[in-house]
Formats: structure tokens, C-alpha cells, sequence
């Protein structure tokens, strides 16, 4: 069974600096692995989604990497705000055969301090 | 268009209660996710819909749990009867078959009693 896992759980920086985020999963046969943030007391956004024939996806502050071979997935948010300040979750798509059907990973909760 | 929508977005019962959760998706998404988060588990998928046929209901936790698609604006999520450890936050989510993103609405905050 796919198990996601992210390390840390609770991470707080100061205002400027580029947050690392961490994902990994135990079975590289994925076919896509996507972003979220989640705010308190709201639903998911979708954040970036890489297919598992990428190996990076940009938007704006964000950048998302993924290293199927390893397992591995990493957001970075350079420059980051206390805007930033959320949960970001990854979630990946196990199988071709399993559309829409994601396997979250716990979540790590970012503080962004002014 | 405003989204997912959910109601009721709180809820408190009693144990033993029926509890009904409502959701709307998006007009034109033909994909419907109902995810159950948790302290304990994260976020769980519990069933979804496409074209308003149940998909893949293999995270339904138990009988207790059901979930209809009347039609394409329509979806509920019943819990029948409520035990304190279904206290969750519901999340319903749409999305469109050309476009894998998905879309979530702000979630029922559930607490049995």
C-alpha cells in the first residue's frame, strides 16, 4: 500500500526566508503527485501538480520538484510571507488506473513570522 | 461560480442520531470526492461519483455510512447511526475529467456527542 509521509510536521520561519517542504512516498509507480494548501477552518486549494514524467513545476514563489525514482517530492516557497502561513499537504495519484483517487500525506503546518 | 458548496458547515448531535451532509459541485464537474480528515488518519477519500454513479466507495468505513448522487448538482453523505468517533471534518470535492485539480469545498465540521 502507498504510504506518504511528510517531515516535518510544524515548521516556523521568519518573514524572508525560503521555506522547504518534504514529501515522500513509498511506491514510485505514481502517476502524478499534486500540492495543497489547506487554511483553518477551509477546504483544499490546489497549489501544483506534476506528472510523474516532470521533474519540476513553477508558479510565481512556488516551485515543486519530484524524484520519482527515490520518492521524493519537494515544494519550495522562496521569499516567504506571513501570507504563507497554512498547512501544505502532498498527495499522489498511486496508479494510472485510479483517477482522481489521491493518497494524502499528513500535512506540514507552516508559521510565517513577521 | 461559487465554488463547492457544503452544509451544514457545523454540526453537533448526539450519538445514535442520523446525520445528514450535503454537498454541491461545481456546475460542469462530472467527478464528486467525499474525504473524511482526521487528527488520527489525515484525510481519507470515502467515495466518489462520476456522472453521478458511485465509483469506488472502498473508504466507506462501515454500513453506517452511505452516500447518494441524485443528479449532477446534488450530493449527500449519511450517517446512520452517529457514533463519537465519526467526529471529523467532511470534505466534498468536484472535479472535471480533462483537469485532475480538485476542487474542495470549506468542509462540515462534525462532532458527536
Amino acid at each position: 500500500k502507498q504510504e506518504v509521509t511528510q517531515i516535518p510536521a510544524a515548521l516556523s520561519v521568519p518573514e524572508g526566508e525560503n521555506l522547504v517542504l518534504n514529501c515522500s512516498f513509498t511506491d514510485s509507480a505514481i502517476y502524478n503527485l499534486q500540492w495543497f494548501r489547506q487554511d483553518p477552518g477551509k477546504g483544499l486549494t490546489s497549489l501544483l501538480l506534476i506528472q510523474s514524467s516532470q521533474r519540476e513545476q513553477t508558479s510565481g514563489r512556488l516551485n515543486a520538484s519530484l524524484d520519482k525514482s527515490s520518492g521524493r517530492s519537494t515544494l519550495y516557497i522562496a521569499a516567504s510571507q506571513p501570507g504563507d502561513s497554512a498547512t501544505y499537504l502532498c498527495a499522489v495519484r498511486p496508479s494510472t488506473d485510479s483517477w482522481g483517487k489521491l493518497q494524502f500525506g499528513a500535512g506540514t503546518q507552516v508559521v510565517v513570522t513577521p | 461560480d461559487a465554488g463547492v458548496i457544503q452544509s451544514p458547515r457545523h454540526e453537533v448531535t448526539e450519538m445514535g442520531q442520523e446525520v445528514t451532509l450535503r454537498c454541491k459541485p461545481i456546475s460542469g464537474h462530472d467527478y464528486l470526492f467525499w474525504y473524511r480528515q482526521t487528527m488520527m488518519r489525515g484525510l481519507e477519500l470515502l467515495i466518489y461519483f462520476n456522472n453521478n454513479v458511485p465509483i469506488d466507495d472502498s473508504g466507506m468505513p462501515e454500513d453506517r455510512f452511505s452516500a447518494k448522487m441524485p443528479n449532477a448538482s446534488f450530493s449527500t453523505l449519511k450517517i446512520q447511526p452517529s457514533e463519537p468517533r465519526d467526529s471529523a471534518v467532511y470534505f466534498c470535492a468536484s472535479s472535471f475529467i480533462h483537469q485532475e485539480t480538485q476542487y474542495f469545498g470549506p468542509g462540515t465540521r462534525l462532532l458527536v456527542l
